[in-house]
C-alpha cells in the first residue's frame, strides 16, 4: 500500500526559531498534499493544500507567512513553522490522495513542542 | 456545504459487547465516506471506506459501516469490542470535485471497560 512518511516524528524548539517538517510519499507521486494540525483531544484541522510546482492554498485563519509550505517535487512537501511560539505546539499531520483521490494516506505525524 | 457530525464525543462499552459509533453527514453530491481510527500517540489508520459501491462496508478488525442515504448516516459498528479497540474514531466525508479535501468529524473516543 501507499506510504507517507514524516520527518521528524517529534521536535522541541525554542521560541523564535524555525522548524521544518518534511512529508514524503514513498512509493507514489503526489501532486497534492494536505497539512493538518491537531490539538490534544481534538479533531484534525486542515491548514493548507500543498500543490506541486505552485503556491499552497491556505485555509481561512492560517497565516501563510508563518506556515511556509513548499512542494518542490512529486514526492516531497515541507512545512516550515517560522518564528515559532508556544501556541504553535501541536501535532502536525500530512496526507496525500491515492489514485482516483478516493482514499488519502496519512503520515504518522510530527509532534512539535515550542518552549 | 459539506459537514460531518459525530453524535457522541465519548462512547463507553464493556469488552465483548457491541460497539456503535454514530455519524451523520450533509453533502450536496455523492460523497465518499470514511472511518479512521487514531490510537494514542499513533498515526491515523483507515478502518473502512464507502465510495458508491455496496452500502454495507466491511473494514479491518471486524468493523463495518452502513451507508444510509435516506438518513444521511454512516454509523460504525462492531459485534464484540476488544480492549485494543480503545481509541479515537473519526468519521470523514469527501465529495467529488472537492479537490480531494476531507471534512472531519469531531471524533468519538471509544472506551472499553474490562
Amino acid at each position: 500500500g501507499a506510504v507517507v512518511s514524516q520527518h521528524p516524528s517529534w521536535v522541541i524548539c525554542k521560541s523564535g526559531t524555525s522548524v521544518k517538517i518534511e512529508c514524503r510519499s514513498l512509493d507514489f507521486q503526489a501532486t497534492t498534499m494536505f497539512w493538518y494540525r491537531q490539538f490534544p483531544k481534538q479533531s484534525l484541522m486542515l491548514m493548507a493544500t500543498s500543490n506541486e510546482g505552485s503556491k499552497a492554498t491556505y485555509e481561512q485563519g492560517v497565516e501563510k507567512d508563518k506556515f511556509l509550505i513548499n512542494h518542490a517535487s512529486l514526492t516531497l512537501s515541507t512545512l516550515t513553522v517560522t518564528s515559532a511560539h508556544p501556541e504553535d505546539s501541536s501535532f502536525y499531520i500530512c496526507s496525500a490522495p491515492g489514485v482516483g483521490g478516493y482514499e488519502q494516506y496519512f503520515g504518522p505525524g510530527t509532534r512539535l513542542t515550542v518552549t | 456545504a459539506q459537514s460531518v457530525t459525530q453524535l457522541d464525543s465519548h462512547v463507553s462499552v464493556s469488552e465483548g459487547t457491541p460497539v456503535l459509533l454514530r455519524c451523520n453527514y450533509s453533502s450536496s453530491y455523492s460523497p465518499s465516506l470514511f472511518w479512521y481510527v487514531q490510537h494514542p500517540n499513533k498515526g491515523l489508520q483507515l478502518l473502512l471506506k464507502y465510495t458508491s459501491a455496496a452500502t454495507l462496508v466491511k473494514g479491518i478488525n471486524g468493523f463495518e459501516a452502513e451507508f444510509k442515504k435516506s438518513e444521511t448516516s454512516f454509523h460504525l459498528t462492531k459485534p464484540s469490542a476488544h480492549m485494543s479497540d480503545a481509541a479515537e474514531y473519526f468519521c470523514v466525508v469527501s465529495e467529488v470535485g472537492s479537490n480531494y479535501q476531507l471534512i472531519w468529524g469531531a471524533g468519538t473516543k471509544l472506551i472499553i471497560k474490562p
